[in-house]
């Protein structure tokens, strides 16, 4: 079945400081892709998402790129926030039904 | 604009006792999920509806039971809680063709 692999982290970083957050999927056929993040003590929210190959996802400066030949959607942000710290999933849905997800990565940001 | 609600927020059960998770969405959504959140697991499908009337297992739906009451509800039940059901539980929607689920804030269970 289709599945979903992200790095689980913890990640810590400092303020300003680059993100990448790497996620790889299998999928027998050409799903879309996308990021939710969860703050703390919320549900989870949409981040950004991509339907097709080389589309590129982005919102409040993070992006990812869906590259089909390394079946990869990775999350970065050039410069991270305090802000930003929560828990982010890489996720995948074929036909808009079934939605698979990763384990989730924890991102700490220390000012 | 209250989108996805979840009842209750916070729930502490003993072992054998039953329950009913209460979502609803006010969006019009056809497709309705449950999912369940726990440490380095993710986010697990327990069971989902994609149109009124009609509900299909997920991938952990042992233990569980759903109702799709109508358009905008869809209930989970325990109806013998075990401690292997301590969790985080999440109610989602989305329109059909949307492929963007909405979630809800989150039932917090805890089974003792």
């Amino acid at each position: 079945g289709d599945s979903v692999t992200q790095m689980e982290g913890p990640v810590t970083l400092s303020e300003e400081a680059f993100l990448t957050i790497n996620c790889t999927y299998t999928a027998t056929g050409y799903p879309s892709l996308f990021w939710y993040v969860q703050y703390p003590g919320e549900g989870l929210q949409l981040l950004l998402k991509a339907t097709k190959a080389d589309d590129k996802g982005s919102n409040k400066g993070f992006e990812a790129t869906y590259r089909k030949e390394t079946t990869s959607f990775h999350l970065e942000k050039g410069s991270v926030q305090v802000s930003d710290s929560a828990v982010y999933f890489c996720a995948l849905s074929d036909y808009g039904q079934n939605f698979v997800f990763g384990p989730g990565t924890r991102l700490s940001v220390l000012p | 604009n209250a989108g996805v609600t979840q009842t209750p927020k916070f729930q502490v059960l003993k072992t054998g006792q039953s329950m009913t998770l209460q979502c609803a969405q006010d969006m019009n959504h056809n497709s309705m999920y449950w999912y369940r959140q726990d440490p380095g697991m993710g986010l697990r499908l327990i069971y989902y509806s994609a149109s009124e009337g009609t509900t299909d297992k997920g991938e952990v739906p042992n233990g569980y039971n759903v109702s799709r009451l109508n358009k905008r509800e869809f209930s989970l039940r325990l109806e013998s809680a075990a401690p292997s059901q301590t969790s985080v539980y999440f109610c989602a929607s989305t329109r059909s063709g949307a492929n963007v689920l909405t979630f809800g804030a989150g039932s917090r269970l805890t089974v003792l």
